[in-house]
């Protein structure tokens, strides 16, 4: 079935380090793909989305690149922020599913 | 933009008790809801889809009868969490849908 996989965390970066968090998924159609944030105390928000094949997705410095061919969308960001401090999650969704797959969640520390 | 409310942030309660999570659609009408449960170093997991004015629909190994769901209002969706018992400790979200999907901030239930 559908799933996705997930770099595991906690990681712990300083400031304007450079950010990877792995995601590959399995899919049986053509998915979307989605990297989603969440703030302490707040609810997830959508950071950014390929919807296929070598889109790329890019918001806030964060980019993530559809790769059919190795089944991933990792996350990177060349410079990381305090405020960047959150915890990331790689999703999917597929229309015949109609729903999302989620990954297990990243938790990102960033320190001064 | 869309904005979901999600109430309690968290809850504590005695095993035996029932629990009530609301989740409200602040300034859009959802006539469908998602529910997501995420266990400690898992996934977040789709529980159930709830649909204004009928029954929801539950995902496979999800029990109805434990975690009734009500979704009486295009603006609002309850998740009862009945007879709770410690397993059932977990973190909740609920998610709307519109032109998009939006979360709720989630809410830590643990019971003791």
């Amino acid at each position: 079935g559908d799933s996705v996989t997930q770099m595991e965390g906690p990681v712990t970066l300083s400031e304007e380090a450079f950010l990877t968090i792995n995601c590959t998924y399995t899919a049986t159609g053509y998915p979307s793909l989605f990297w989603y944030v969440q703030y302490p105390g707040e609810g997830l928000q959508l950071l950014l989305k390929a919807t296929k094949a070598d889109d790329k997705g890019s918001n806030k410095g964060f980019e993530a690149t559809y790769r059919k061919e190795t089944t991933s969308f990792h996350l990177e960001k060349g410079s990381v922020q305090v405020s960047d401090s959150a915890v990331y999650f790689c999703a999917l969704f597929t229309n015949t599913g109609n729903q999302f797959y989620f990954g297990t969640g990243t938790s990102l520390t960033v320190i001064p | 933009g869309a904005v979901v409310s999600q109430h309690p942030s968290w809850v504590i309660c005695k095993s035996g008790t029932s629990v009530k999570i609301e989740c409200r659609s602040l300034d859009f009408q959802a006539t469908t809801m998602f529910w997501y449960r995420q266990f400690p170093k898992q996934s977040l997991m789709l529980m159930a889809t709830s649909n204004e004015g009928s029954k929801a629909t539950y995902e496979q190994g999800v029990e109805k009868d434990k975690f009734l769901i009500n979704h009486a209002s295009l603006t609002l969706s309850t998740l009862t969490v009945t007879s709770a018992h410690p397993e059932d400790s977990s973190f909740y979200i609920c998610s709307a849908s519109l032109y998009g999907y939006t979360f709720g901030s989630g809410t830590r239930l643990t019971v003791v």
